[in-house]
């Protein structure tokens, strides 16, 4: 069936390093990306969002890159801070889907000091 | 501007029973979905309310359901509980359909089921 996924469950990082998150989404058809950040107790937070009219988008320390040819979705984050210690999710829908997410299974950040 | 708020944040039930629980969307927006959070299967889509009618749902049993008041307020209700509907239950609002704006979540409402 059409699923969100992502390649590495857990990601350990030096602060100061990039991170870079990886995702592969298998409908063609979708064209709306988004990407969260989930600490514990807590929901997802939006971090950054991309339609799929573009290949790339900043926002502050993380940039989100779309290669539609093979599917694929990134987060890179740039600095990392311990604050950057979270799971981070991305879904992907289709605007005919009206609101329905789907998500891919989640990877965990590890900041180390 | 205050976030998505989920009420009660936590509940225990007893298999069989009932249960209900309470989202209000930022304010302004109109759209309202539910998402329930598992180890075992991740973030998964129940329904979506917008401007009072139920717009999409996902493959769960009828068991779950959910409405949205006149004020974008929405509730969902679990019906006939079960171990497994054990789980972070997610509410989001947005101020359109995915694309236009981004989902934002509230810190949901943790539910065990015993």
């Amino acid at each position: 069936g059409e699923s969100v996924g992502l390649h590495l469950p857990t990601l350990s990082v030096q602060e100061g390093d990039n991170s870079i998150i990886n995702c592969a989404y298998s409908n063609s058809a979708s064209d709306y990306f988004i990407w969260y950040k989930q600490e514990s107790g807590k929901g997802p937070q939006f971090i950054i969002d991309i339609r799929s009219n573009m290949d790339k988008r900043q926002g502050q320390r993380v940039t989100v890159l779309l290669n539609k040819t093979v599917k694929h979705l990134s987060l890179q984050i740039a600095a990392t801070q311990p604050g950057d210690s979270a799971v981070y999710f991305c879904a992907e829908s289709r605007k005919a889907a009206g609101n329905k997410l789907t998500f891919g299974g989640g990877t965990r950040v590890l900041v180390k000091p | 501007k205050a976030g998505v708020t989920q009420t009660p944040r936590y509940l225990i039930k007893t298999r069989g029973q009932q249960v209900t629980l309470s989202c209000s969307p930022i304010s302004g927006h109109r759209s309202v979905s539910w998402y329930q959070q598992t180890p075992g299967q991740g973030l998964q889509f129940l329904f979506e309310y917008f401007s009072e009618t139920q717009r999409n749902k996902g493959n769960f049993p009828g068991r779950f359901s959910g409405r949205q008041f006149s004020n974008s307020r929405s509730e969902m209700n679990v019906s006939t509980l079960e171990l497994g509907d054990s789980a972070l239950y997610l509410c989001a609002s947005s101020l359109g359909s995915a694309g236009d704006s981004p989902l934002h979540f509230g810190n949901g409402t943790r539910l065990t089921v015993t």
